[in-house]
């Protein structure tokens, strides 16, 4: 498996402001993922996070809003940015660990509330 | 696209009997399963993953699951619930096609009745 933390896990911001996630991974892994998990919802991709290079992003996600940064295999940070109500979720990162087969594993999260 | 469907938003058992959470998924390509359950305030935990050859897979605290290309279903089960298992359940799809990104199903709350 992997060990994934997350800081901080857990906030309560002001509307207007941007908070910055980190993620710490135990060893150098090739590909993570940031998702968003809304409250009572499933889990949506918002980016990729690649190393050296810009973030790939999913439809509906912009790099002014959610920029991030991975500048090496076992660290990113994901930045939410003029924060509104709407972005209350669970923020997880993630990563995929190739052995024998594939495995993707997922931090704790970090529960934003925005207010 | 890849997308699942979890058509069982809740499911509720009693403490001892068996489970089944159904998972439906489109995929174009060889599909890569999982299915994660995620218990109140905590993080995601892997359960269990298909990912080539046998077709009924193992998983921890009890789960299996059958892979089953002709009704693209991916079904969780267990043959004996207990209570520690209510949490929500997610089904989701990747693959090397896709960039290896999951794409999640709905989810599926399960209540264990004593």
């Amino acid at each position: 498996s992997a060990v994934i933390s997350q800081k901080p896990s857990r906030d309560i911001c002001q509307r207007g402001t941007s908070l910055t996630i980190q993620c710490q991974v135990d060893s150098q892994v090739t590909m993570m993922f940031w998702y968003r998990q809304q409250p009572g919802q499933s889990l949506t991709l918002i980016a990729t996070a690649n190393q050296g290079s810009e973030a790939t992003y999913e439809s509906g996600f912009v790099i002014d809003k959610f920029p991030i940064s991975r500048p090496n295999l076992t660290f990113s940070t994901l930045t939410v940015s003029n924060m509104s109500p709407e972005d209350s979720s669970i923020y997880l990162c993630s990563v995929v660990r190739w052995t024998s087969s594939y495995e993707q594993y997922f931090g704790p999260g970090t529960r934003l509330t925005v207010t | 696209a890849q997308s699942v469907t979890q058509p069982d938003i809740h499911i509720t058992v009693s403490e001892g009997a068996s489970l089944e959470l159904r998972c439906n998924y489109s995929y174009g390509a060889t599909p890569y399963l999982f299915w994660y359950v995620q218990s109140p305030g905590q993080g995601l935990q892997l359960l269990l993953k298909y990912f080539s050859g046998d077709t009924l897979v193992q998983g921890i605290k009890g789960f299996e699951a059958e892979f089953k290309r002709s009704q693209s279903s991916f079904n969780l089960r267990k043959p004996s619930v207990h209570w520690s298992d209510a949490a929500e359940y997610f089904c989701a799809v990747g693959g090397q096609e896709y960039g290896n990104k999951l794409v999640f199903g709905a989810g599926t709350i399960l209540r264990v009745k004593s």
